[in-house]
């Protein structure tokens, strides 16, 4: 779905490192997610945010944060990168309700 | 919390022959359910749900059941063929306030059809 952006698509950082991880939206919903994806361990709720002012913790949320700048715009951040944070990142949005998400492409990250 | 659990994790059927995957949820407040395919390096995508006031829908070759008491839903594809070959997620969506509702989702399935 072209209207969930994220960017960067592949990114290879090392340990101790910052990094941010950007997600848009043109889809005018103002519920926006960020999970991780591994191998055999399906998609993991790290935060989410129900509009600008509101952030909530998910399921993994230990060594993120996340700023929602703007409707639009949700970022994840890693303070300091370590190995097991490599994985597949999706942002996701919904309208209101919640209920169906919709899935950006992806950011790939290794930390070496 | 809510826990999904999701079986089989991998499963290969012969093209033409039917696949069903199964999961399981614990939160009988749960009353939305979507079922999410993942092509391979590519982003999941919802291909059908169902809310706990209906016990089955269809769409085409994929069906969607629940049963409530029981607290489980399957996704049913028949007539498969080779573009249904995919990574499955379940998922079950509960009550997060302030009218807003959370995914949790099962481990997914591993779907391979053999031509």
């Amino acid at each position: 779905d072209a209207d969930v952006t994220q960017t960067p698509r592949n990114r290879i950082t090392k340990t101790g490192k910052r990094i941010m991880l950007e997600c848009s939206q043109t889809k005018g919903h103002d519920r926006m997610y960020w999970y991780r994806q591994d191998p055999g361990l399906g998609l993991r709720l790290i935060y989410y945010s129900f509009d600008v002012k509101d952030i909530n913790k998910g399921e993994i949320s230990d060594g993120y944060s996340v700023s929602r700048q703007a409707q639009a715009k949700f970022s994840l951040s890693l303070e300091s990168a370590i190995p097991n944070q490599t994985a597949l990142y999706f942002c996701a949005t919904s309208d209101h309700g919640g209920e169906t998400q919709y899935f950006g492409p992806g950011t790939r990250l290794l930390v070496l | 919390g809510e826990n999904v659990e999701q079986h089989p994790s991998t499963l290969s059927v012969q093209e033409g022959d039917s696949a069903v995957i199964k999961c399981t949820y614990s939160d009988s407040a749960s009353n939305y359910f979507p079922w999410y395919k993942q092509e391979l390096g590519k982003r999941p995508q919802l291909i059908i749900d169902i809310r706990s006031n209906v016990g089955e829908k269809k769409d085409q070759r994929i069906a969607v059941t629940l049963n409530k008491t029981a607290k489980h839903f399957s996704l049913h594809i028949t007539e498969t063929q080779p573009e249904d070959s995919a990574v499955y997620f379940c998922a079950a969506s509960t009550y997060s306030g302030a009218g807003s509702y959370q995914l949790t989702f099962g481990k997914g399935t591993k779907l391979s059809v053999i031509p």
